[in-house]
């Protein structure tokens, strides 16, 4: 079955850039997700990239996509106190046509030290 | 305008009790979910579902029923209520679908979630 894996924990300073990295395993993905969660919080979607794209940039944010190893990235430039939250990265498949479900993975805590 | 509602936001209840919550979206949705969040912050799929069909995730005990009156409501009805049922639960919507290639893309919009606390 599918499986997403992250590291549980990265902690930056304020003005340094984090890399919040993910492994998944199934092939046939077409599309990866980084949501972010706030304490006390639901899950916000942050940004999405393509199986056929290898990088995204959105302001800040640039996700990056190695489909030969299964490795997806979020990079945070200028990291800020407001982007303490757990991110987590999210697969769907095409060929997961049951239910529109998403696979998880463990999440990672950011903490921003000032 | 609150796109995805829950309620209660907290729940306190003895083992053995029988509950419920309920989760509203407002988007004009046709699919809904529930997940489970336990300590750990895993997040876990429950139920998906939409009016065609409630796929249910095997490892989920069949004490959780969600029901549906309407595309713009799910509700999750939980039966003799155990310890290990602590969590936070979220709701969750996502439009229809497109057809194709392109029709694994799925945002889904979480609800605050509810955080259940079994004594």
């Amino acid at each position: 079955g599918e499986d997403v894996e992250q590291s549980l924990f990265l902690s930056v300073r304020e003005g340094d850039s984090s890399v919040i990295n993910c492994t998944y395993t199934d092939s046939s993905s077409t599309y990866l997700y980084w949501y972010k969660q706030e304490p006390g919080a639901g899950l916000q979607l942050l940004t999405y990239i393509f199986s056929n794209m290898d990088m995204k940039q959105d302001q800040r944010l640039t996700v990056l996509l190695n489909k030969k190893d299964k490795h997806l990235s979020l990079r945070i430039a200028d990291t800020q106190t407001g982007d303490s939250a757990i991110y987590f990265c999210a697969e769907s498949c095409m060929n997961n046509n049951a239910g529109n479900m998403l696979t998880f993975g463990g999440g990672t805590r950011l903490m921003v030290k000032p | 305008d609150t796109a995805v509602s829950q309620t209660p936001k907290y729940l306190v209840t003895q083992m053995g009790n029988d509950k419920s919550i309920k989760c509203e979206q407002n988007l004009g949705h046709d699919t809904m979910y529930w997940y489970k969040q336990d300590s750990k912050k895993f997040l876990k799929i429950m139920f998906s579902y939409n009016n065609k069909e409630l796929i249910i995730n095997e490892t989920v005990p069949n004490r959780f029923s969600p029901k549906s009156p309407d595309k713009a409501h799910l509700n999750l009805h939980i039966n003799s209520l155990e310890l290990g049922d602590s969590a936070v639960y979220f709701c969750a919507s996502s439009p229809q679908r497109g057809s194709g290639f392109f029709s694994s893309y799925n945002e889904q919009f979480f609800g605050p979630g509810t955080r259940l606390t079994v004594l």
